[in-house]
């Protein structure tokens, strides 16, 4: 079974530029999130789609950042403009289920480092 | 305020011997807990998960025991391989249907041959 896909894996912009990640989540997967995660610090959520709703955004900035799940599929994550501590990895994850029985885990792709200079 | 906190930046262990990854956490609503583990360039790996309604739960080498009262939880590796050297990340789940995992920062596990 292929596991989170995520492109590009490294991105190198300057700042005041946009920019796009892509993120294709595990076959049959419902649930897709977007993580940020900074040097030194674990991840943090940025949005959760079930299926193709955005079920929980508090954490987007919405005022440069945002995503999309078109047909509850495959998503993407748009900054723009890009600023100089916008320079982290970008993590998608997707889950099954939400039910306890299944359990509540996230399977990860390998992320996108962006670097805005 | 960080609700999920590995207070440990970093640990070397000798291969053969125990490993142990502590995690300790400030909100009692979190109902579930899980351990994700992190090579470099790439994304976290589920490694073992416990429900707050145990103690503990083992899978091969890998154990994790909660303590509710203390609000902490640790995961054991035994015997420690060089391969467990990675970034290991504790991570809280809050109960109901918005529940999203919190994350802490991070131990880096070493384990030397």
């Amino acid at each position: 079974e292929a596991g989170v896909v995520q492109s590009p894996r490294y991105k190198i912009i300057e700042k005041k530029q946009p920019v796009a990640f892509w993120c294709n989540p595990i076959s049959g997967h419902n649930t897709l999130y977007w993580y940020l995660q900074n040097l030194g610090q674990g991840p943090e959520l940025l949005i959760r789609y079930e299926n193709e709703e955005a079920v929980d955004d508090s954490q987007l900035p919405k005022d440069r950042f945002s995503a999309e799940r078109l047909k509850g599929v495959d998503s993407t994550l748009k900054i723009q403009p890009a600023e100089l501590g916008d320079s982290a990895v970008y993590l998608c994850a997707s889950s099954l289920t939400r039910e306890r029985e299944s359990g509540y885990e996230q399977y990860f792709g390998p992320g996108t480092r962006l670097t805005v200079t | 305020d960080q609700q999920v906190k590995q207070n440990s930046p970093s640990l070397s262990v000798q291969e053969g011997r125990i490993s142990i990854l502590n995690c300790d956490y400030t909100n009692s609503m979190f109902d579930y807990f899980l351990w994700y583990k992190k090579y470099p360039a790439e994304g976290p790996t589920f490694l073992i998960s416990i429900s707050s309604i145990k103690d503990k739960n083992e899978d091969g080498r890998f154990t994790v025991f909660l303590n509710k009262s203390a609000k902490h939880l640790s995961l054991h590796i035994v015997p420690s391989q060089p391969g467990d050297s990675a970034v290991y990340f504790c991570a809280a789940r809050k109960g109901g249907s918005q529940g999203n995992l919190i994350f802490g920062k991070g131990t880096k596990l070493s384990v030397k041959p």
